[in-house]
Formats: C-alpha cells, sequence, structure tokens
C-alpha cells in the first residue's frame, strides 16, 4: 500500500457519460497530480492541485475537470466520454513539488465502449 | 514542452544477463532526475532521485549515473532476475516555476528465465 487511495479500479462506461475518479493523497501530502497513461503513449500530465488550489495544468481537455478539497482528497471528472478517453489515469501526491518526487496510487481502469 | 526520451522502448535478456538503458533530457531544463520501477498491474515506486551532475546512486544490482551537461541518465542492472521485470521511468523536474515530473515512455524490461 503506497498510502495514495485511488477508486475506483476500474471502470466502463458508454461514449456520452461523466464519470468521476477520486484520490487520497499520502498523509502529509498536499500535491496532487494527475495523468493519464492512453495506449503507447507516456505518462501525460494532466493537472496539479496544491493545498486545495490549481496549480499547473497540462494537456487536459475542456470536457475534464478536478478539483481539491479542504480535506485533501481531489476528483477528477470526466465528462461527455469518448472512446479515445479510454485509458489509465493516475493520481499521485508529493509533498509540495514534482521536485520531491511522487507516490502513486494504483490506477484507474477507464474504458469506454 | 519538454521533451524526455527513453531507450530502448523495450528489451528482453536472459537470467543473469547485465543490462542498462538511457534516459535523455534537455540539459538546459534540469533541476532534478526521477527514476521509478513500474511492475504490471502495480503502481510506479520510485527508485532514485539524481540532482548533481555525476551522481551515482546505487540500490542492491539496480545503479543509475547522471550527466546534467549532456543530459542523459543510465540505468543499470547488474546479474538481472525474473524479478526486475518491469517498466523503468524517468522523470524530470526542471524547476523555474514548473511543479510537475514530465515522463519519459519508459524501458520495459523483460527477463527471461
Amino acid at each position: 500500500d503506497s498510502g495514495v487511495t485511488q477508486t475506483p479500479k476500474h471502470l466502463i462506461t458508454a461514449t456520452g457519460q461523466r464519470v468521476t475518479l477520486r484520490c487520497s493523497p499520502r498523509s502529509g501530502d498536499l500535491s496532487v497530480y494527475w495523468y493519464q497513461q492512453s495506449l503507447d503513449q507516456g505518462l501525460q500530465f494532466l493537472i496539479q492541485y496544491y493545498n486545495g488550489e490549481e496549480r499547473a495544468k497540462g494537456n487536459i481537455l475542456e470536457r475534464f475537470s478536478a478539483q481539491q478539497f479542504p480535506d485533501l482528497h481531489s476528483e477528477l471528472n470526466l465528462s461527455s466520454l469518448e472512446l479515445g478517453d479510454s485509458a489509465l489515469y493516475f493520481c499521485a501526491s508529493s509533498v509540495r513539488t514534482g521536485g520531491d518526487g511522487y507516490t502513486f496510487g494504483s490506477g484507474t481502469r477507464l474504458t469506454v465502449v | 514542452i519538454l521533451n524526455v526520451e527513453q531507450s530502448p522502448q523495450s528489451l528482453h535478456v536472459q537470467e543473469g544477463d547485465s543490462t542498462n538503458f538511457t534516459c535523455s533530457f534537455p540539459s538546459s531544463n534540469f533541476y532534478a532526475l526521477h527514476w521509478y520501477r513500474w511492475e504490471t498491474a502495480k503502481s510506479p515506486e520510485a527508485l532514485f532521485v539524481m540532482t548533481l551532475n555525476g551522481d551515482e546512486k546505487k540500490k542492491g544490482r539496480i545503479s543509475a549515473t547522471l550527466n546534467t551537461k549532456e543530459g542523459y541518465s543510465y540505468l543499470y542492472i547488474k546479474g538481472s532476475q525474473p524479478e526486475d521485470s518491469a517498466t523503468y521511468l524517468c522523470a524530470l523536474y526542471s524547476g523555474a516555476g514548473s511543479y510537475q515530473l514530465t515522463f519519459g515512455k519508459g524501458t520495459k524490461l523483460s527477463v527471461i528465465p
């Protein structure tokens, strides 16, 4: 157990639907990061939150949004899902920045059918 | 956009062989380099953090070196064992207003018994 809790582990949904992925960071970590890994792609950075506020944004689609709550858990909302959104979504946490190194969650495998 | 390259993409070695692979990054954007080990169906786990030119880190049979001037890091595995089979990821932290890690696509190592 890495200390980062990510749920659900697997999700199958239809095109056009909306899903929410959840992440609880390791105790003491203030930053949460979301990454997407599609087939043949590396880990693509989506967004980072630090202590409740958005700090950095990567290649996140407008159909996707995220937030970090006062208890520091984070949710990634994916809407109007398309087949191409099928991927492994990872959450990671760190004390402050990427320079501190990440602790990863176990990932959510999203399949859009 | 930072470009972190890893080679080879995949590698098959016999048990007992030693092997190495490369991570290349833009030397002008260097603050720290992280190596992660990612076993199938698990989450990536931290191996090393490297910050200084000429750094060498070692953990058991796995070691890594860093050349920040030319922008590369090598990961070495001595006497590969089947349990070393995994994808090895490197990730660049560039600092300077960037808060997240930028990952390479990884090198997938398969050790044949």
